[in-house]
């Protein structure tokens, strides 16, 4: 069993709609990174988070470290936004564990 | 400006071969990293350098071995190229060991024949 798991494994959204992506994990972390990866391979790192809330734009990540979760919100979905969302984390041990991803397509 | 680099960007080789992946890094950070993403798109860590030294090594075959000639560079060698380690191989930088932004290169893709 992953240590990191995302949910859903894949989703499907219309333009404008709010999204959200789960990641549970089993172990201590320092860390927890929200990634992109859009369609031409690239990597972006979205959000770090090691406590409470972050806002960038049109997204949000949350952690609640004593439930061991965190969510990656999307307002007002884009086409743009399609890419495949990945959740990492940092455990205390200092290894880095990655969730399988969610592969997000917002419609038109 | 590119900050990660990573060269080449697209590479094919037959199998048995050495082949390297050059990384650098123009932010001053300390800390780099080697990824690999499968044909499943599941990304792993490789190795973790700080400071020039190694400071997380998974479980990956010995053929493969980085190389930090200083803070802005990590180098990946691969010895005797097998076909499963066709994949893409991400070069990352962040600063400090833990809990900041970790910055992505564009990927190298490795395709073994």
């Amino acid at each position: 069993k992953n240590e990191v798991e995302q949910s859903p494994q894949n989703l499907t959204a219309q333009e404008g709609e709010f999204i959200t992506i789960n990641c549970s994990y089993s172990v201590g972390i320092s860390a927890l990174h929200w990634l992109q990866q859009h369609p031409g391979g690239g990597i972006v790192s979205l959000f770090m988070l090691s406590s409470g809330k972050k806002k960038h734009g049109r997204l949000i990540a949350t952690i609640n470290i004593q439930e061991k979760h965190s969510s990656l919100h999307i307002t007002a979905s884009h086409p743009r936004d399609s890419a495949v969302y990945i959740c990492a984390v940092r455990t205390n041990a200092g290894k880095s564990t990655f969730g399988d991803g969610t592969t997000l397509t917002v419609k038109p | 400006d590119t900050a990660v680099s990573q060269t080449p960007k697209y590479l094919v080789t037959q199998m048995g071969n050495d082949k390297s992946i050059k990384c650098e890094q123009n932010l001053g950070h300390d800390t780099m990293y080697w990824y690999k993403q499968d044909s499943k798109k599941f990304l792993k860590i490789m190795f973790s350098y700080n400071n020039k030294e190694l400071i997380i090594n998974e479980t990956v075959p010995n053929r493969f071995s980085p190389k930090s000639p200083d803070k802005a560079h990590l180098n990946l060698h691969i010895n005797s190229l097998e076909l499963g380690d066709s994949a893409v191989y991400f070069c990352a930088s962040s600063q400090g060991r833990t809990g900041n932004t970790i910055y992505f290169g564009e990927g190298s893709w490795l395709t073994v024949v």
